[in-house]
């Protein structure tokens, strides 16, 4: 059973720090992973999606890395600004099933 | 495009009584999906349409909750009766494609309170 874990749960950092996000996964047998941004009393933003056999997608100042076989993948946000301030959460899409599984999320604070 | 679009944002109902959740998929997704978030825990997958066919319901907590996609374009959750331990974010999602190629677009979800 794939079970999706985030570390931390809660950062805050100043403003212009680089940082990064952590999540693991149990079942390395998945067709992708993505992460995605959810504001308060908001939807879910899918940010980045990486397929099973990608390494690594960048967009913009963000930078997510899969490295399947350990069951981890990283979110890298460059210079954090307030803006970047919400719940980042990854889910994995585990191969033979149409159904992501979500981490708890880490909760970002970015102050200015 | 217009993105997923779900009514009501919020609801309170009293345990017993029944509140029927409505989502609207980007125009042209087949894959529409159904997930919960309760307090302090993580989003959870309910079930999936692939158009007007449940592909996956495994995660329907029982059945007292009932999904459909008449013609596969919007859906319905109802939960009847409602409980306590129903209250929660009901978000619902929507795919072009199922599995690997196609990211998942959210709507801003259902709060749902039962009292």
């Amino acid at each position: 059973k794939q079970e999706v874990t985030q570390i931390p749960a809660a950062l805050s950092v100043p403003e212009g720090e680089n940082l990064v996000l952590n999540c693991s996964f149990t079942d390395s047998a998945i067709y992708n992973l993505q992460w995605f941004r959810q504001d308060p009393g908001k939807g879910l933003t899918s940010l980045l999606l990486i397929q099973s056999s990608q390494r690594e997608q960048t967009s913009g100042r963000l930078n997510a890395s899969l490295d399947k076989s350990s069951g981890r993948s990283t979110l890298y946000i460059a210079a954090s600004q307030p803006g970047d301030s919400a719940t980042y959460l990854c889910a994995v899409l585990t191969s033979g099933t149409y159904k992501y599984i979500f981490g708890t999320g880490t909760r970002l604070k970015v102050l200015a | 495009e217009a993105g997923v679009t779900q009514f009501p944002s919020h609801s309170v109902i009293e345990k017993g009584q029944t509140v029927t959740l409505r989502c609207d998929p980007i125009s042209g997704h087949d894959n529409l999906y159904w997930y919960r978030r309760v307090m302090g825990k993580e989003i959870k997958f309910l079930l999936h349409f692939v158009k007007e066919s449940k592909q996956d319901e495994s995660g329907m907590p029982n059945n007292r909750f009932l999904a459909e996609r008449t013609g596969g374009t919007y859906s319905t959750l109802k939960v009847q009766p409602a409980e306590l331990e129903d209250s929660g974010v009901y978000f619902c999602a929507s795919s072009r494609q199922q599995g690997a190629g196609s990211p998942l677009h959210f709507g801003n979800g259902t709060r749902l309170t039962v009292t």
